[in-house]
């Protein structure tokens, strides 16, 4: 059974340039989640999909947003980006987000 | 402001013995509880769930929940080297149209002494 994947695995982008991450989850599980991971804060939680609909978004600027298709695969966007972001972006998907999540191996944003 | 508290450690406990990991949860409305083990370099890993008040054994690992007190906690017995990893705690509400986010605790760095 395929789990979690997340491309691309890294990236290098230039402060002010936008980036779009994706995730397909495990087959048949309708939940995805994703997180921000820093040494400094931890895993830090950025939104909440369930069937296509976004159930909770955490505490971040309006320049991340994402979206959850039809067929579960998510997608995340960070525009304008700021020296800041660079991080660790996990996704997590469950079956319907009552039970425990399985994350993908993250994509490593660096922005310079 | 939902919150998970760990001690970030590190936490040095000897082969074979017991390792006590705990976090608080400020979030009184969260209904299930999650910890993971997360390796240097690696993604988080499930290891236990937990949803109503008491104690769950899965293999060496037991986890506990006391809703009232707003604590939960992991032990592993018979720890060995494998086990040091950074352990974390987290939080989270469902209802029947999905969940709401886990909440993280910044986790336990946990040490296997040889």
């Amino acid at each position: 059974k395929a789990g979690v994947t997340q491309t691309p695995r890294y990236l290098i982008k230039t402060r002010g340039q936008q980036v779009t991450l994706s995730c397909s989850p495990i087959s048949g599980h309708r939940s995805v989640s994703w997180y921000q991971q820093t040494p400094g804060q931890g895993l830090q939680f950025l939104f909440e999909y369930f069937s296509e609909t976004q159930r909770n978004k955490g505490n971040f600027p309006g320049r991340f947003s994402g979206r959850q298709f039809s067929n579960s695969r998510s997608e995340m966007n960070v525009s304008t980006l700021e020296l800041g972001d660079s991080a660790l972006y996990l996704c997590a998907s469950s079956l319907t987000g009552d039970y425990g999540y399985t994350f993908g191996s993250g994509t490593r944003l660096t922005v310079v | 402001q939902k919150e998970v508290e760990q001690n970030s450690g590190p936490l040095s406990v000897p082969e074979g013995a017991i390792a006590s990991l705990n976090c608080t949860y400020s979030d009184r409305g969260s209904q299930s509880f999650f910890w993971y083990r997360q390796y240097s370099g690696k993604s988080p890993e499930l290891i236990m769930s937990i949803y109503s008040n008491g104690d769950k054994e899965d293999g060496r690992f037991t986890a506990q929940l006391n809703k009232a007190s707003q604590y939960v906690s992991l032990l592993i017995r018979d720890s060995q080297p494998s086990d040091s990893a950074t352990y974390l705690c987290a939080g989270g509400q469902y209802s029947g149209g999905g969940a709401d986010g886990l909440t993280f605790g910044k986790g336990t760095h946990l040490i296997i002494q040889p």
